[in-house]
């Protein structure tokens, strides 16, 4: 069956330091995935989205890369800030042409 | 306009209630989802809707009952909740419920506590 692993629920890192979070995935081939930041209570917030055929996608300080032999997306904050602390989720088509499944997310913690 | 809007914030229900909860998006997006979230895990798919026609049911039990009157609302109606039932209830939209080409816009939640 179809899994996606976000490699720790919890992840603590000192300010400035960049922040790596890793999504794994097995027995399936997604076309895309894609990032979302979730703060407590409120609905997931889409950060970048990145093709089967791209290694690499940026937008400010996030980078996101897909390793499609290895089956995983990792995605990093460089410079990372308090307000950076939140819930990180990756979410992956399972099969071509159906709606996005995610995985269980990494709350990540910048401390000061 | 980018937003997602639900209705009410917060939800407190006894289990012979009935309610209703709302959403709107004036997007234009084709696409319309209801998930249900517990504390610390993923949201959970339960409903899609295509161009106002449900098209996914993720065998969600039968006092859920979704509704979409048109192309920008989308109602999911309780009846004779649990109270394993309380959960955050969130809304989304897409251009397409086609793949992870297109990204998801979440509206901020209905927290739901059913007694």
């Amino acid at each position: 069956s179809q899994k996606i692993e976000q490699n720790s629920e919890a992840l603590n890192i000192q300010e400035g330091k960049t922040a790596t979070l890793t999504c794994n995935y097995t027995n399936y081939s997604p076309a895309y995935l894609q990032w979302y930041r979730q703060d407590p209570g409120r609905g997931p917030v889409f950060l970048l989205l990145i093709r089967e055929n791209e290694k690499e996608k940026r937008k400010e300080r996030l980078k996101v890369t897909f390793d499609t032999t290895l089956k995983q997306s990792l995605f990093h904050i460089t410079a990372s800030q308090p307000a950076d602390s939140a819930t990180y989720l990756c979410a992956l088509d399972i099969k071509r042409n159906t709606p996005l499944v995610f995985g269980k997310g990494t709350r990540l913690s910048v401390i000061a | 306009d980018t937003e997602v809007t639900q209705t009410p914030k917060h939800l407190v229900m006894g289990m012979t209630n009935k309610k209703s909860l709302k959403c709107e998006q004036h997007m234009g997006h084709r696409a319309m989802y209801w998930y249900k979230q517990k504390a610390k895990k993923p949201p959970e798919l339960m409903f899609v809707y295509s161009y106002e026609k449900l098209s996914i049911n993720e065998s969600v039990p039968s006092r859920f009952s979704p509704e979409c009157p048109n192309s920008s609302l989308l109602n999911l109606h309780l009846h004779a909740l649990q109270p394993e039932d309380s959960a955050l209830y969130l809304c989304a939209s897409s251009q397409s419920t086609s793949g992870g080409a297109y990204t998801q816009y979440f509206g901020p939640g209905t927290r739901l506590t059913v007694l």
